[in-house]
Protein backbone atom coordinates (compact mmCIF):
# COMPACT_ATOMS: atom_id res chain seq x y z
CA UNK A 1 0.00 0.00 0.00
CA UNK A 2 2.49 2.35 -0.49
CA UNK A 3 1.41 4.82 -3.05
CA UNK A 4 3.38 7.37 -4.51
CA UNK A 5 7.28 7.49 -2.53
CA UNK A 6 9.60 10.26 -3.19
CA UNK A 7 13.13 10.13 -1.92
CA UNK A 8 15.01 11.92 -0.39
CA UNK A 9 13.10 12.97 2.09
CA UNK A 10 15.53 16.16 2.88
CA UNK A 11 18.83 17.10 0.91
CA UNK A 12 21.40 19.95 1.10
CA UNK A 13 22.86 21.21 -2.16
CA UNK A 14 25.43 23.03 -2.81
CA UNK A 15 25.00 25.63 -5.51
CA UNK A 16 26.16 23.65 -8.84
CA UNK A 17 25.72 20.59 -8.07
CA UNK A 18 23.23 18.27 -9.65
CA UNK A 19 21.07 15.72 -8.43
CA UNK A 20 18.01 13.56 -8.86
CA UNK A 21 14.71 13.59 -7.45
CA UNK A 22 13.25 10.24 -7.05
CA UNK A 23 9.63 9.37 -7.87
CA UNK A 24 7.94 6.12 -7.74
CA UNK A 25 4.16 4.86 -8.16
CA UNK A 26 2.75 1.14 -7.96
CA UNK A 27 -0.77 2.44 -8.95
CA UNK A 28 -0.21 1.92 -12.14
CA UNK A 29 -1.28 5.54 -12.72
CA UNK A 30 -0.62 7.12 -16.25
CA UNK A 31 -0.31 10.10 -14.70
CA UNK A 32 2.32 12.31 -12.74
CA UNK A 33 3.76 15.46 -11.99
CA UNK A 34 6.17 17.50 -10.64
CA UNK A 35 5.53 20.43 -8.16
CA UNK A 36 6.98 22.74 -6.08
CA UNK A 37 5.70 24.50 -2.74
CA UNK A 38 6.98 27.99 -1.92
CA UNK A 39 5.54 30.14 0.66
CA UNK A 40 2.83 31.85 -0.58
CA UNK A 41 3.06 30.81 -4.25
CA UNK A 42 0.85 27.22 -3.26
CA UNK A 43 1.45 24.38 -5.55
CA UNK A 44 3.85 25.05 -9.02
CA UNK A 45 3.64 22.77 -11.67
CA UNK A 46 7.59 21.63 -13.20
CA UNK A 47 6.89 18.86 -15.61
CA UNK A 48 4.18 16.17 -15.92
CA UNK A 49 3.91 13.03 -18.11
CA UNK A 50 1.18 11.63 -19.52
CA UNK A 51 2.50 7.84 -20.07
CA UNK A 52 5.91 6.23 -20.27
CA UNK A 53 8.24 8.34 -23.18
CA UNK A 54 5.85 11.42 -22.81
CA UNK A 55 6.87 14.65 -20.89
CA UNK A 56 5.85 18.04 -20.91
CA UNK A 57 6.42 21.70 -19.08
CA UNK A 58 4.23 23.11 -16.49
CA UNK A 59 4.31 26.20 -15.26
CA UNK A 60 8.11 26.34 -14.27
CA UNK A 61 10.05 24.06 -16.00
CA UNK A 62 13.45 25.99 -16.34
CA UNK A 63 16.57 24.37 -14.82
CA UNK A 64 14.54 20.97 -14.52
CA UNK A 65 14.60 17.87 -16.52
CA UNK A 66 12.40 14.80 -16.26
CA UNK A 67 11.88 11.64 -17.94
CA UNK A 68 9.52 8.84 -17.97
CA UNK A 69 11.11 5.50 -19.13
CA UNK A 70 8.31 3.31 -17.37
CA UNK A 71 4.78 3.87 -15.69
CA UNK A 72 6.25 3.62 -12.11
CA UNK A 73 8.89 6.07 -11.91
CA UNK A 74 9.47 9.89 -12.91
CA UNK A 75 12.74 11.48 -11.50
CA UNK A 76 13.21 14.98 -11.75
CA UNK A 77 16.86 15.97 -12.35
CA UNK A 78 18.79 19.72 -11.34
CA UNK A 79 20.76 19.85 -13.76
CA UNK A 80 22.63 22.99 -11.69
CA UNK A 81 21.80 23.86 -8.35
CA UNK A 82 20.70 27.55 -7.65
CA UNK A 83 19.67 28.87 -4.22
CA UNK A 84 16.37 29.69 -6.20
CA UNK A 85 15.15 26.15 -5.92
CA UNK A 86 15.09 25.62 -2.83
CA UNK A 87 11.61 24.49 -2.20
CA UNK A 88 9.64 21.44 -0.96
CA UNK A 89 9.28 19.13 -4.36
CA UNK A 90 6.42 16.80 -5.06
CA UNK A 91 5.50 14.03 -7.05
CA UNK A 92 2.06 12.96 -7.69
CA UNK A 93 0.13 10.59 -10.15
CA UNK A 94 -2.98 10.17 -11.37
CA UNK A 95 -5.39 7.34 -13.05
CA UNK A 96 -6.90 9.18 -15.47
CA UNK A 97 -6.71 12.88 -17.34
CA UNK A 98 -7.30 15.84 -15.09
CA UNK A 99 -8.67 13.94 -11.85
CA UNK A 100 -7.55 13.62 -8.22
CA UNK A 101 -3.62 13.49 -7.90
CA UNK A 102 -2.23 11.39 -5.42
CA UNK A 103 0.85 12.96 -3.95
CA UNK A 104 3.84 11.45 -2.27
CA UNK A 105 5.39 13.23 1.13
CA UNK A 106 7.50 15.48 -0.01
CA UNK A 107 11.14 16.58 -0.79
CA UNK A 108 12.79 19.57 0.99
CA UNK A 109 15.55 20.82 -0.79
CA UNK A 110 18.03 23.11 0.60
CA UNK A 111 20.75 25.29 -1.66
CA UNK A 112 23.66 26.87 -0.16
CA UNK B 1 -6.75 27.13 -20.03
CA UNK B 2 -8.93 26.86 -16.16
CA UNK B 3 -7.86 28.66 -12.90
CA UNK B 4 -8.51 28.36 -9.18
CA UNK B 5 -8.61 31.18 -6.81
CA UNK B 6 -8.47 31.00 -3.14
CA UNK B 7 -9.93 34.65 -2.50
CA UNK B 8 -8.13 33.93 1.73
CA UNK B 9 -4.65 33.11 2.66
CA UNK B 10 -5.29 32.84 6.10
CA UNK B 11 -8.42 31.79 8.15
CA UNK B 12 -8.85 32.37 11.83
CA UNK B 13 -11.30 30.67 13.73
CA UNK B 14 -12.17 29.51 17.14
CA UNK B 15 -12.70 25.41 18.44
CA UNK B 16 -16.13 24.62 17.78
CA UNK B 17 -17.08 27.34 14.90
CA UNK B 18 -18.04 26.51 12.15
CA UNK B 19 -15.49 27.05 8.77
CA UNK B 20 -16.23 27.58 5.09
CA UNK B 21 -12.93 28.49 2.77
CA UNK B 22 -13.83 30.02 -0.57
CA UNK B 23 -12.51 28.45 -4.19
CA UNK B 24 -13.89 30.32 -7.69
CA UNK B 25 -12.77 28.74 -10.76
CA UNK B 26 -12.63 29.05 -14.11
CA UNK B 27 -13.51 27.46 -16.87
CA UNK B 28 -16.14 27.64 -19.26
CA UNK B 29 -17.89 23.61 -19.26
CA UNK B 30 -18.08 21.63 -15.53
CA UNK B 31 -15.01 20.84 -14.48
CA UNK B 32 -13.90 18.50 -11.94
CA UNK B 33 -12.94 20.01 -8.31
CA UNK B 34 -11.07 19.16 -5.78
CA UNK B 35 -10.48 20.24 -1.95
CA UNK B 36 -6.87 18.74 -0.24
CA UNK B 37 -5.33 19.21 2.76
CA UNK B 38 -1.91 19.51 4.14
CA UNK B 39 -0.72 19.29 7.45
CA UNK B 40 2.48 20.42 8.74
CA UNK B 41 5.26 18.62 6.79
CA UNK B 42 2.99 16.35 5.07
CA UNK B 43 1.86 15.74 1.49
CA UNK B 44 -1.28 16.71 0.85
CA UNK B 45 -4.58 14.61 0.95
CA UNK B 46 -7.53 14.32 -0.99
CA UNK B 47 -10.63 15.57 1.62
CA UNK B 48 -13.29 15.65 -1.61
CA UNK B 49 -13.93 15.33 -5.04
CA UNK B 50 -17.02 16.64 -7.72
CA UNK B 51 -16.86 15.08 -10.85
CA UNK B 52 -20.94 15.48 -11.52
CA UNK B 53 -24.57 14.57 -10.23
CA UNK B 54 -25.37 16.26 -6.74
CA UNK B 55 -23.68 19.66 -6.23
CA UNK B 56 -22.89 18.72 -2.35
CA UNK B 57 -20.61 16.41 -1.74
CA UNK B 58 -19.55 14.81 1.16
CA UNK B 59 -15.40 14.43 2.13
CA UNK B 60 -13.54 12.69 4.66
CA UNK B 61 -12.94 14.25 8.56
CA UNK B 62 -16.06 15.73 8.42
CA UNK B 63 -15.90 18.06 5.64
CA UNK B 64 -18.42 18.79 2.98
CA UNK B 65 -18.28 20.99 -0.38
CA UNK B 66 -20.82 22.68 -2.63
CA UNK B 67 -20.67 23.24 -6.38
CA UNK B 68 -22.56 26.33 -7.22
CA UNK B 69 -22.41 27.22 -11.53
CA UNK B 70 -23.55 30.11 -11.19
CA UNK B 71 -21.21 31.51 -8.96
CA UNK B 72 -18.00 29.43 -10.46
CA UNK B 73 -17.82 28.45 -6.49
CA UNK B 74 -16.72 25.34 -4.69
CA UNK B 75 -16.31 26.33 -1.16
CA UNK B 76 -15.93 23.62 1.44
CA UNK B 77 -17.33 23.83 4.67
CA UNK B 78 -17.40 22.32 8.10
CA UNK B 79 -19.73 22.44 11.29
CA UNK B 80 -17.41 22.41 13.75
CA UNK B 81 -13.66 22.84 13.76
CA UNK B 82 -11.07 20.76 15.59
CA UNK B 83 -7.62 22.01 16.44
CA UNK B 84 -6.31 18.80 14.44
CA UNK B 85 -8.29 20.75 11.32
CA UNK B 86 -5.30 23.53 11.71
CA UNK B 87 -3.56 22.79 8.02
CA UNK B 88 -3.82 24.39 4.88
CA UNK B 89 -6.37 23.87 2.71
CA UNK B 90 -5.98 23.66 -1.56
CA UNK B 91 -8.46 24.02 -4.05
CA UNK B 92 -8.04 22.33 -7.64
CA UNK B 93 -9.51 22.58 -10.68
CA UNK B 94 -9.53 19.50 -13.83
CA UNK B 95 -10.66 20.46 -16.93
CA UNK B 96 -10.93 18.57 -20.38
CA UNK B 97 -8.28 20.47 -21.91
CA UNK B 98 -5.90 19.83 -19.26
CA UNK B 99 -3.82 16.65 -18.42
CA UNK B 100 -3.23 17.88 -14.69
CA UNK B 101 -5.27 20.13 -12.03
CA UNK B 102 -4.45 23.42 -11.42
CA UNK B 103 -4.14 24.20 -8.30
CA UNK B 104 -5.17 27.20 -5.91
CA UNK B 105 -2.53 29.04 -3.57
CA UNK B 106 -3.78 27.57 -0.38
CA UNK B 107 -5.68 28.63 2.35
CA UNK B 108 -4.12 28.32 5.99
CA UNK B 109 -6.37 27.51 8.68
CA UNK B 110 -5.35 28.36 12.25
CA UNK B 111 -7.91 27.37 15.06
CA UNK B 112 -7.56 28.83 18.47
CA UNK B 113 -8.39 26.87 21.74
Amino acid sequence: NAGVTQTPKFQVLKTGQSMTLQCAQDMNHEYMSWYRQDPGMGLRLIHYSVGAGITDQGEVPNGYNVSRSTTEDFPLRLLSAAPSQTSVYFCASSPRRATEAFFGQGTRLTVV
Amino acid sequence: AQSVTQPDIHITVSEGASLELRCNYSYGATPYLFWYVQSPGQGLQLLLKYFSGDTLVQGIKGFEAEFKRSQSSFNLRKPSVHWSDAAEYFCAVGAGGSYIPTFGRGTSLIVHP
